[in-house]
C-alpha cells in the first residue's frame, strides 16, 4: 500500500491568481495521478505524471491551466493556474502500485 | 472513459446486505472490474477487484456473471461506516488509468 499526503489540505483563493499543490508519498512510484472533483460529482482525471516525462493530459485538460511537476519518484505538484470561480473543487492526486491505485486526501480549493 | 452504469442511489437497513450492482455490457476480456468507495470528503477506497472469477476479501465480495456483463458488489453485514458513494470501474489488464463514473450513494439506516 502507500500513504499519500497533500498540502494545502484546503485554500481560499482569488480569481486570477495561481495555487500549487504538492502530493507526497512514502514510497517510491512510476505512475502518479491528478484528478478533479466538482461540487456533486464524481472524479475526473486530469493527467498521468511518470517522473521523468511530460505529463500526460486527459481532453479537455491543457498544460498551461494545470502544469506538473514530477522531479522524483516520490512527489508531484499540480499547479491551477489563472484561477476562476468554475475551478473551485477537490484536487487528488493518486498513485499506482501493482493493480490498485491509492488516494491521497484532496485539496478543497474555493476560488472566490 | 467510464464504461459503466450504476444506480444513482441505494438505502440498506444497517446488519443487512448490500448488493450494488454495476452494468459494464461493452467490457472486453481483458478488462478487470473495479470497485472503489468514497467516504464523504475522504479520496477514494479500494474495495475489491476482478477479472472474470468471483472474488471475497476482507471488505466485500464481487460477484461477476458469466457473460461479463454486470458485477454486483455484497457487503455482507452493512454498517453506518459503510455509507459512502461507491464506484465501480472497468480498467484494462495492464491498464494504468482508472475513469470514474457516477457511482452508486449508499445510504446505510439504522
Amino acid at each position: 500500500s502507500a500513504v499519500i499526503s497533500q498540502k494545502p489540505s484546503r485554500d481560499i483563493c482569488q480569481r486570477g491568481t495561481s495555487l500549487t499543490i504538492q502530493c507526497q508519498v512514502d514510497s517510491q512510484v512510476t505512475m502518479m495521478f491528478w484528478y478533479r472533483q466538482q461540487p456533486g460529482q464524481s472524479l475526473t482525471l486530469i493527467a498521468t505524471a511518470n517522473q521523468g516525462s511530460e505529463a500526460t493530459y486527459e481532453s479537455g485538460f491543457v498544460i498551461d491551466k494545470f502544469p506538473i511537476s514530477r522531479p522524483n519518484l516520490t512527489f508531484s505538484t499540480l499547479t491551477v493556474s489563472n484561477m476562476s470561480p468554475e475551478d473551485s473543487s477537490i484536487y487528488l492526486c493518486s498513485v499506482g502500485l501493482a493493480n490498485e491505485q491509492y488516494f491521497g486526501p484532496g485539496t478543497r480549493l474555493t476560488v472566490t | 472513459d467510464a464504461k459503466t452504469t450504476q444506480p444513482p442511489s441505494m438505502d440498506c437497513a444497517e446488519g443487512r446486505a448490500a448488493n450494488l450492482p454495476c452494468n459494464h455490457s461493452t467490457i472486453s476480456g481483458n478488462e478487470y472490474v473495479y470497485w472503489y468507495r468514497q467516504i464523504h470528503s475522504q479520496g477514494p477506497q479500494y474495495i475489491i477487484h476482478g477479472l472474470k472469477n468471483n472474488e471475497t476479501n476482507e471488505m466485500a465480495s464481487l460477484i461477476i456473471t458469466e457473460d461479463r456483463k454486470s458485477s454486483t458488489l455484497i457487503l455482507p453485514h452493512a454498517t453506518l461506516r459503510d455509507t459512502a458513494v461507491y464506484y465501480c470501474i472497468v480498467r484494462a489488464v495492464g491498464g494504468n488509468q482508472f475513469y470514474f463514473g457516477t457511482g452508486t450513494s449508499l445510504t446505510v439506516i439504522p
